[in-house]
């Protein structure tokens, strides 16, 4: 079964600064990638999705992420944080043809004035 | 406005009190699931259903019951809970089993003592 890990617990940031947050999947085919951001009490929002084709993927609130195979990583990445992206970020794996994704731990985001 | 309702968003209950968790959605979307999240955890499935009347086990059903009557309602039901099943769910639907683009509910925080 597909698995995935993300490194980072916690990860504080000043607000301008640049963010990278990691993850790491374990799956034998090509597997379908996903960031969730889940702001304080509320559910999870899909950030981006990566299924095919262009490795780098943009998403919403000027998030991007890239697939890299070799690695099997598919980090997500913002050149400039701002305070509102303060948040819960789950990274996911899914497989095709079956609606069982699996969820990483999450890193959560602390920015700093 | 399309969405995934849960109720109740708080609840405190005492060990074996059955209790129900609502959810329903409005866009008419085939899969429906449950997760739990729990620290360091991540999100973990419960269960899921395809469509009306097909359901399945995730990967921590124990203790918990789902039924799919109508495409828009999937309750979850502890029949005899558990302080071990303290935690916050999720219920989150998409349009079928091959549409990742997950939409979650808010959230019902659950504590039994």
């Amino acid at each position: 079964a597909q698995s995935v890990t993300q490194p980072d617990i916690h990860i504080t940031v000043s607000e301008g600064a640049s963010l990278e947050l990691r993850c790491n999947y374990s799956y034998g085919a090509t597997p379908y990638l996903f960031w969730y951001v889940q702001s304080p009490g509320q559910g999870l929002q899909l950030l981006l999705k990566y299924f095919s084709g262009d490795t780098l993927v943009q998403g919403i609130k000027g998030f991007e992420a890239e697939f890299k195979r070799s690695q099997s990583s598919f980090n997500l990445r913002k050149p400039s944080v701002h305070w509102s992206d303060a948040a819960e970020y789950f990274c996911a794996v899914g497989v095709y043809n079956n609606n069982d994704m699996r969820f990483g731990a999450g890193t959560r985001l602390t920015v700093k004035p | 406005e399309a969405q995934v309702t849960q109720n109740p968003r708080y609840l405190i209950t005492v060990t074996g009190k059955k209790l129900t968790v609502t959810c329903s959605q409005n866009m008419n979307h085939e899969y429906m699931s449950w997760y739990r999240q729990d620290p360091g955890l991540g999100l973990r499935q419960i269960y899921y259903s395809m469509n009306v009347e097909v359901t399945d086990k995730g990967d921590v059903p124990e203790g918990y019951k789902v039924s799919r009557k109508e495409k828009r309602n999937f309750p979850l039901i502890l029949e005899s809970p558990s302080p071990n099943q303290t935690s916050l769910y999720f219920c989150a639907s998409s349009p079928d089993r091959d549409s990742y683009g997950y939409t979650f509910g808010s959230g019902t925080r659950l504590t039994v003592v």
